[in-house]
């Protein structure tokens, strides 16, 4: 069964401080894998898009690693800000649908 | 401004009584689809579409309709919504029929109550 998932559920952190959220996936076969950011209220908006042959993709703060032999990736958040208060996830394509992992809740503190 | 527009934002109903969410896109994308939102759940799928007269159902289609007269819109219908269908609903689109490489576009969700 294709399946998404997500560690930690929730994540607490000081304004400033880095930190790593992971995703592990059995989806098969495997097109790419996305990180979206979703702030409360708000649609998801992607962070991310990486193909099978893509080890890393940084966009800005946010850096996505991939280790498709291991099916897993992270997404490294970098000297967070209040704005980065928001889930987190990951979604995984086969070659035509995505699977949505159940996010990662992220809120810093100031 | 490139969006997706769901209407309405909020919406309490009651069971039985027979609703729409309207969601249009001004990307001219060719695929769109519903999403549901649940607590503890990932998005799941509702319907989608690849292109006009073009819909198909997704993991969780029963108590959904869907039209896609027009590449802009793209409606979900509830017909007799039950309590059980109280939830967090999304529209996205995405530039081309296949969803290997693209990004889809999210709307800003429709919080639906059925009571």
């Amino acid at each position: 069964k294709n399946q998404v998932e997500q560690s930690p559920q929730s994540l607490i952190i000081l304004e400033g401080k880095n930190c790593t959220l992971q995703c592990n996936y059995t989806v098969s076969p495997f097109s790419n894998l996305r990180w979206y950011k979703q702030d409360t209220g708000r649609g998801p908006v992607s962070l991310t898009i990486m193909t099978f042959s893509e080890n890393t993709k940084s966009n800005g703060r946010y850096t996505a690693t991939l280790d498709a032999d291991t099916k897993q990736s992270s997404l490294h958040i970098t000297a967070s800000q209040l704005s980065d208060s928001a889930s987190y996830i990951c979604v995984v394509s086969d070659t035509d649908k995505l699977i949505f992992g159940t996010g990662t809740r992220l809120q810093v503190f100031p | 401004e490139a969006q997706v527009t769901q209407n309405p934002r909020y919406l309490i109903t009651v069971t039985g009584k027979k609703l729409t969410v309207t969601c249009s896109q001004n990307m001219n994308h060719e695929y769109m689809s519903w999403y549901r939102q649940d607590p503890g759940l990932g998005l799941r799928q509702i319907y989608y579409s690849m292109n006009v007269e073009v819909t198909d159902k997704g993991d969780v289609p029963e108590g959904y309709k869907v039209s896609r007269k027009e590449k802009r819109n793209f409606p979900l219908i509830l017909e007799s919504p039950s309590p059980n269908q109280t939830s967090l609903y999304f529209c996205a689109s995405s530039p081309r029929t296949g969803l290997a490489k693209n990004i889809q576009y999210f709307g800003a969700g429709t919080r639906l109550s059925v009571l």
